[in-house]
């Protein structure tokens, strides 16, 4: 079945730092490809989003890279700010499908 | 933001008593999701809605039952509730299948003593 793996975190960084979750998925076809961000005690936002390869979605200086050929999506931001400290999930609904699949989710805490 | 209230947002029961947690939307969407949030599991999808009285089963839907009996709202039932059933419980709604964001509640943290 359809799958995303994205890495543990907690990842740790300093305010200004350059940010990298990396995302791999296993799917059929072409899916469509999320990042969401859950900041503490609220629900899940949609930060980003690709819905073909060599796509790239960005937002709020956030950006990642549909790559069909290491189907991969990975989120990079250059400089990160302590707001950012959340947990970022990873997810992808199939091409005809209906279910949206989560990767485990990666936390991430930006230090002054 | 999305029109999407869960309720209750808070709830503590006792093993082996029904529980009935509540998602209404005014969004008028077609699809409504219930998932549950573990440390360590991400969000696993319980059971989903593609419209009035058609649902159907996700990952983790044993023990859990649902009901959709108007497009606004999508209720989750725990016939008996179990330990293994405390979590954090996210209701979504989305407009089309694919290559369209979900519309999340804030969650309803659900212990069972």
């Amino acid at each position: 079945g359809d799958s995303v793996t994205q890495m543990e975190g907690p990842v740790t960084l300093s305010e200004e730092a350059f940010l990298t979750i990396n995302c791999t998925y296993t799917a059929t076809g072409y899916p469509s490809l999320f990042w969401y961000v859950q900041y503490p005690g609220e629900g899940l936002q949609l930060l980003l989003k690709a819905t073909k390869a060599d796509d790239k979605g960005s937002n709020k200086g956030f950006e990642a890279t549909y790559r069909k050929e290491t189907t991969s999506f990975h989120l990079e931001k250059g400089s990160v700010q302590v707001s950012d400290s959340a947990v970022y999930f990873c997810a992808l609904i199939p091409n005809a499908g209906n279910m949206l699949t989560f990767g485990g989710g990666t936390r991430l805490m930006v230090k002054p | 933001d999305a029109g999407i209230t869960q309720s209750p947002r808070h709830k503590v029961t006792e093993t082996g008593t029904p529980v009935t947690l509540r998602c209404h939307q005014t969004e008028n969407h077609r699809y409504m999701y219930w998932y549950r949030q573990d440390p360590g599991h991400g969000l696993r999808l319980i059971h989903y809605s593609y419209g009035v009285k058609d649902t159907d089963k996700g990952e983790v839907s044993d023990g859990y039952s649902v009901s959709r009996s108007k497009t606004e709202d999508f209720l989750l039932t725990l016939e008996s509730a179990t330990s293994s059933q405390t979590s954090v419980y996210f209701c979504a709604i989305s407009d089309r299948v694919s290559s369209t964001e979900a519309f999340f509640g804030q969650g309803t943290r659900l212990t069972v003593v």
